[in-house]
């Protein structure tokens, strides 16, 4: 079973709908997550740190955490089609090297 | 902001070099890592380190070693390259933050092509 599981999609969206990117994760003592966006080619960027049960809101971006389901997920609200990139969630055991990323999952969103 | 940066961005070897990818970053960082990342794979952890020399391998060792003499700087050498290693290689650097959680943060990236 891999650490952290996503849909490796494509996952197709109109501009302006909502995008909702999951994850799931194996791990009961991992205590910080992450999302990261990677364009093709390029390395991947964090956009968003989530340390505790609830929704963390950043701009269009809001990320849901639920440890008791092992759950994350990420929503974009009013997506553009520069959101379109694969996104990849990463886990932490609150130890440097425990480190743990999913495989990603592609977000097309049309204009 | 977090900078990491790397030597590179593209480079093309020949079968047998022995080649040297350097990863800069400018935060102080502790820990910093060389991951490679192919199409179908994800990342895969190739070694860390969480002090100056001091390293530690990571899933995919075999065929590369490591170098950090200054806290800044972690340089990956490839001994001998083969084709199996063309990849994209991405350093990142981490820290622990204020929640207790590290944050990694990746440099540009160093895809190279080993013919």
């Amino acid at each position: 079973q891999k650490e952290v599981e996503q849909n490796s999609g494509p996952l197709s969206v109109p501009e302006g709908a909502i995008a909702s990117l999951n994850c799931t994760y194996s791990d009961r003592g991992s205590q910080s997550f992450f999302w990261y966006r990677q364009y093709s080619g390029k390395s991947p960027e964090l956009i968003m740190s989530i340390y505790s049960n609830g929704d963390k809101e950043d701009g269009r971006f809001t990320a849901q955490l639920n440890k008791a389901s092992q759950y994350v997920s990420l929503l974009i609200r009013d997506s553009q089609p520069s959101d379109s990139a694969t996104y990849l969630c990463a886990v932490n055991v609150n130890n440097f090297n425990k480190f743990y990323f999913g495989s990603g999952t592609k977000l097309n969103v049309k204009p | 902001d977090v900078k990491v940066t790397q030597s590179s961005r593209y480079l093309v070897k020949r079968t047998g070099e022995k080649v040297f990818l350097e990863c800069v970053q400018d935060m102080d960082h502790e820990n910093m890592f060389w991951y490679r990342q192919d199409p179908g794979l994800g990342l895969r952890l190739i070694y860390f380190s969480y002090d100056v020399k001091m390293k530690e391998k990571g899933d995919i060792p075999e065929g590369y070693s490591v170098s950090r003499e200054k806290k800044e700087r972690f340089s990956l050498i490839l001994e001998s390259a083969s084709t199996n290693q063309t990849s994209m290689y991405l350093c990142a650097s981490s820290s622990q933050n204020q929640q207790g959680g590290y944050e990694q943060y990746f440099g540009p990236g160093t895809r190279l092509t080993v013919t």
